[in-house]
């Protein structure tokens, strides 16, 4: 167990839809990731945050946006769902500050777009 | 841009045989190396990491990796292969600035254990 909780653990709904996926890092912690692991694209980096605040953007598509809660948690929100945005997204967590601190990753939430 | 190749898609061994996972590299300076491994349906667990000193790096569950900088390779290596190393293996290189802790990943090494 990494410490890092994502919620929903699956999700299934239908192309067009509005999910939020949610993310607890662990405690202390002040950076989230979050990362999209899909067959097709492997796994790619979406998003950063730190102490509240977008640190670095990656292949994240203008349909995704997140943010990071003054308690830290964090929320991934896809909108206008796709098939194509079937995949696991993970949220991952360090203490930041440092980059030799490791980044422990939550088990994922598994979205099917049907 | 840095970026990871993971040469081999898929690697089936045999239990109590050695295991070794191909990772190279492309960074503009000195990189972060790390190695993950995914066990199915789990998330990503860190196996070792190198950021300097010796270019031979002890992990957990019995797994090293050299760092070759004359390469640009970060080989993971097991002397004996247990049938519950059966998993994913992602090489992941970062971050690529000092405000920026992304990692990137290769595509990832399945690994097979056989009796």
């Amino acid at each position: 167990d990494s410490g890092v909780t994502q919620t929903p653990k699956h999700l299934i709904t239908a192309t067009g839809q509005r999910v939020t996926l949610r993310c607890s890092p662990r405690s202390g912690d002040l950076s989230v990731y979050w990362y999209q692991q899909s067959l097709d694209q492997g796994l790619q980096f979406l998003i950063q945050y730190y102490n509240g605040e977008e640190r670095a953007k990656g292949n994240i598509l203008e349909r995704f946006s997140a943010q990071q809660f003054p308690d830290l948690h964090s929320e991934l929100n896809l909108s206008s769902l796709e098939l194509g945005d079937s995949a696991l997204y993970f949220c991952a967590s360090s203490v930041a500050g440092d980059p030799h601190n490791e980044q422990f990753f939550g088990p994922g939430t598994r979205l099917t777009v049907l | 841009a840095q970026s990871v190749t993971q040469p081999d898609i898929h690697i089936t061994v045999s239990e109590g045989a050695s295991l070794e996972l191909r990772c190279n590299y492309s960074y503009g300076a000195t990189p972060y190396l790390f190695w993950y491994v995914q066990s199915p349906g789990q998330g990503l667990q860190l196996l070792l990491k190198y950021f300097s000193g010796d270019t031979l790096v002890q992990g957990i569950k019995g797994f090293e990796a050299e760092f070759k900088r004359s390469q640009s390779s970060f080989n993971l290596r097991k002397p004996s292969v247990h049938w519950s190393d059966a998993a994913e293996y992602f090489c992941a290189v970062g971050p690529s600035s000092s405000n920026d802790y992304k990692l990137s990943f290769g595509a990832g090494t399945t690994v097979t254990v056989r009796a």
